[in-house]
Formats: structure tokens, sequence, C-alpha cells
């Protein structure tokens, strides 16, 4: 079964709302989430390495403004994608390494498909 | 800067047929090298990890390569079956950060 659960999988809504998007690690502890986008036919980008109880990192290029991340406990991390516009639109997906290390294995979320009108 | 290329974006065998696709990179040496398995819509699987000083790593059906020298992978799908058509995606650790770095992907599929 599913050991990183991403919620919504899908939105739909107008230019100018925030969207929230929560991920949660169902049967470990996740000291460590990322958060990737991806466009059709691309692969994964990078955008932020969540931390619980500290600041996320952010990608060159990533506005942390406009995609906050909160990672409140050891269980869920969440990106909330603020006044958002057709250009935001992409599939969002987490993961987190089960191990706590970045460079070990992942488990990715289902993603959540954003599509703004 | 560091680079990855899946040298396919789509490949097409036959059901039975091995299926053999590349991951080839450049400008570091990762100390290891994992391979995830993407269907539409969903989120990658981990499928293996192979570490710099392993030659080659097998699980059922699949086997990976890991040459530093050429700087490339191998992934095999042997005994190939329709159930096998996805979009597989190299990784490998990102110089001096706690992450990976994703190649293009190459999208595979099984013909019955």
């Amino acid at each position: 079964g599913a050991v990183v659960s991403q919620h919504p999988s899908w939105v739909i809504c107008k230019s100018g709302t925030s969207v929230k998007i929560e991920c949660r690690s169902l049967d470990f502890q996740a000291t460590t989430m990322f958060w990737y986008r991806q466009f059709p036919k691309q692969s994964l980008m990078l955008m932020a390495t969540s931390n619980e109880g500290s600041k996320a990192t952010y990608e060159q290029g990533v506005e942390k403004d406009k995609f906050l991340i909160n990672h409140a406990s050891l269980t869920l991390s969440t990106l909330t994608v603020t006044s958002a516009h057709p250009e935001d639109s992409s599939f969002y997906i987490c993961s987190a390494p089960r191990g706590g290390t970045g460079n070990q294995p992942q488990h990715f979320g289902d993603g959540t498909r954003l599509s703004i009108l | 800067s560091q680079k990855i290329e899946q040298n396919s974006e789509a490949l097409n065998i036959q059901e039975g047929k091995t299926a053999t696709l590349t991951c080839n990179y450049t400008n570091y040496s990762p100390a290891y090298l994992q391979w995830y398995r993407q269907d539409p819509g969903r989120g990658p699987v981990f499928l293996l990890l192979i570490r710099e000083n392993e030659k080659e790593k097998r699980k059922e059906r699949l086997k990976v390569t890991f040459d530093t020298t050429l700087k490339q992978s191998l992934f095999h799908i042997t005994a190939s079956q329709p159930a096998d058509s996805a979009t597989y995606l190299c990784a490998l650790e990102r110089t001096g950060a706690n992450n990976l770095f994703f190649g293009t992907g190459t999208r595979l599929t099984v013909i019955p």
C-alpha cells in the first residue's frame, strides 16, 4: 500500500486563488520531504526541500513567497501555491525518503494535478 | 553543470523481448544511481538502487548496470510484458545536496 499520501489528487480553481496541497508519510516519520513539479513529458524538477521544524530550502528560480512550504510535524508537509495563475498549472508531486536522507530511495505521493483557469 | 540524459524518449518492443534503457550522466561522479517507474498521472515508484562499487544488480526480471568509467547505467527488463509499459526514470544524487536529480525518462511500450 501507499506509504506517502498526497491530497488532493486534482484541483481546478480560478486565477488568484491559493491552493494547499498536503503530503503525509503514513507509516514512518519524515524529517525531510521534497516537492517536485512536472510538466507534460518532462522530468521531475525539484522545487524545494521541506525540513521538519525549520525553513524550507528552495531551488534556484523558485519563489518562496509564491510556493509556501510548512513542515509542522514529522508526518506532514504542505505546499501552498499562493495567488495561483494559469502558468502555475502543473503536476505537483511530493516525496519522502524513509531513511531521512535525501539520497536514499524515495517514496512518492501520487501527485496533485493543478489547473488554474 | 550536472547533466543526465536518457537517450531514448520512447522505446517500443515486442512482448517477451528484453528492453534496454540507457542513462548517461556528465560532469560529476555520483556515489549511486536509482531507477524509478512512473505510470501516467501517478508518482514514481522506486525500483532499484546501485552503488558506484557495484557493477550489476538484479531484482526479478530487472537488471541494472553501473559503469562509472563510461558514466552510464543500463536498465534491462527481461521477458517484457505489456504491464511493463511505463516511463522509466533514472536519478542520481546531486553533488553537495541531500536530494536527487532526475533524468527526463524513457517511455517504454511493450507490444503484445
